[in-house]
């Protein structure tokens, strides 16, 4: 089946820092890609998302200069955390979608810590 | 607003039981339904999908779909101690430009005690 590969699998940063977080697909060509985010205890909100070729797509809320999303090709989305605080630790996790009406496949997340 | 509304549990049930657990949603038009499981400090991984109204098996697994009850639920029969889990419903957004984004329930907490 599809594979969506997500890494680093676990990041801790200083506060003040960047942070690059890549999702891959593996065995397809994913034209969307979608970016969650999920607290402790919490649902997945999604935070944006991402096609290959032109700017990513915020959610309400989700400030944009915050989180750089580049889906440069068909197989790779990178979110970068900037200038990230304590409050931004968290799970993130991409997706990506196939072909349309396919279930979403995840990648492994990301746990991300900032001190 | 669209929503997914599911009961946070936990729902404890014994080994060998069936789990029942259900899903409303708010948005009429969602065409696509999804069961996740969720292992903690894990990512989501998929159950079941529903399109179509009624049941879907698959295993141990029974999707329910009734879009005029807006309610989808999820049975496990045979339950396992390995079962325990967050069970995420989620329902994919109908199209324009929503299409592909999943709008997901707090989920259900499920403990298979042995």
């Amino acid at each position: 089946g599809a594979v969506v590969s997500q890494h680093p699998s676990w990041v801790i940063c200083k506060s003040g820092t960047s942070v690059k977080i890549e999702c891959r697909s593996l065995d397809f060509q994913a034209t969307t890609m979608f970016w969650y985010r999920q607290f402790p205890k919490q649902s997945l909100m999604l935070m944006a998302t991402s096609n290959e070729g032109s700017k990513a797509t915020y959610e309400q809320g989700v400030e944009k200069d915050k989180f750089l999303i580049n889906h440069a090709s068909l197989t790779l989305s990178t979110l970068t955390v900037t200038s990230a605080h304590p409050e931004d630790s968290s799970f993130y996790i991409c997706s990506a979608l196939t072909v349309n009406d396919s279930p979403l496949h995840f990648g492994n997340g990301t746990r991300l810590t900032v001190t | 607003q669209k929503e997914v509304e599911q009961n946070s549990g936990p729902l404890s049930v014994p080994e060998g039981a069936i789990a029942s657990l259900n899903c409303t949603y708010s948005d009429r038009g969602s065409q696509s339904f999804f069961w996740y499981r969720q292992y903690s400090g894990k990512s989501p991984e998929l159950i079941m999908f529903i399109y179509s109204n009624g049941d879907k098996e698959d295993g141990r697994f029974t999707a329910q779909l009734n879009k005029a009850s807006q309610y989808v639920s999820l049975l496990i029969r045979d339950s396992q101690p390995s079962d325990s889990a967050t069970y995420l419903c989620a329902v994919l957004n109908a199209g324009g430009t929503s299409y592909g984004k999943l709008t997901f329930g707090q989920g259900t907490i499920l403990t298979v005690h042995p």
